[in-house]
């Protein structure tokens, strides 16, 4: 199984509404990530969790609020959003985050196909 | 910021041609590279990996060329088919599993 869920496939908010995007791998991966992605460009790194503590984070906006409740799950919770937040959410993740050169092909990510959110 | 760019934003070829697909980066560090496809309406799939200490590695039908000297990227299809209409990103490890993805090339196969 190489597959990364994500739910749901599309979501409509609006700018008061509190929502939640959901993640789920059954790889053992241990390192989890979001990206953000406009139409037409590269997704954006938005966070990495690292066996289930947050590594990384891209100096994003409080609205978004990421959380890791085992290895095999990812939330990003959305409150207060703007219309700019608008995009494609992607969630991916890679079996270690080695860094060492022996270790690199750990770091390829698997994505899942994403949330399509609207902010109304 | 983006350490990653690709020289043609769109590419065109005729179905069983070869394509090439571009990409420059600019940070000197960086060790692994990895180019992904992505889709309509799907998220981004690996296609093949390349370390810095390598010039070239092959995969079914892909090959990436690496030259550091440079710092130039390629992606090389053979025999391009419907299917491999999509956008393609290279993207590179800047540190740890952090990794910035390049412009992106939108590739389409003429039949």
């Amino acid at each position: 199984d190489t597959e990364v869920t994500q739910t749901p496939k599309h979501l409509v908010m609006g700018m008061t509404n509190k929502k939640s995007l959901k993640c789920e791998q059954h790889m053992g991966h241990r390192a989890m990530y979001w990206y953000k992605q406009k139409a037409k460009k590269p997704p954006e790194l938005m966070f990495v969790y690292s066996y289930e503590k947050l590594s990384i984070n891209e100096s994003v906006p409080s609205r978004f609020s990421p959380e890791c409740p085992n290895s095999s799950l990812l939330n990003l919770h959305l409150h207060a959003l703007q219309p700019e937040d608008s995009a494609l959410y992607l969630c991916a993740s890679s079996q270690d985050s080695g860094g060492r050169e022996r270790g690199l092909a750990k770091n390829i990510q698997y994505f899942g196909a994403g949330t399509r959110l609207s902010v109304l | 910021g983006e350490s990653v760019g690709l020289h043609l934003p769109t590419l065109s070829v005729q179905e069983g041609d070869n394509s090439i697909i571009n990409c420059a980066y600019s940070n000197s560090a960086s060790d692994y590279f990895i180019w992904y496809k992505q889709e309509s309406g799907k998220g981004p799939q690996f296609i093949i990996d390349i370390r810095s200490n390598m010039d070239k590695r092959q995969g079914q039908r892909v090959t990436v060329l690496l030259n550091k000297t440079v710092k130039h990227l390629s992606l090389q299809i053979a025999a391009t088919q419907p299917g491999d209409s999509a956008v393609y990103f290279c993207a590179d490890r800047v540190t740890g599993n952090q990794f910035y993805f390049g412009t992106g090339t939108s590739l389409t196969v003429i039949p």
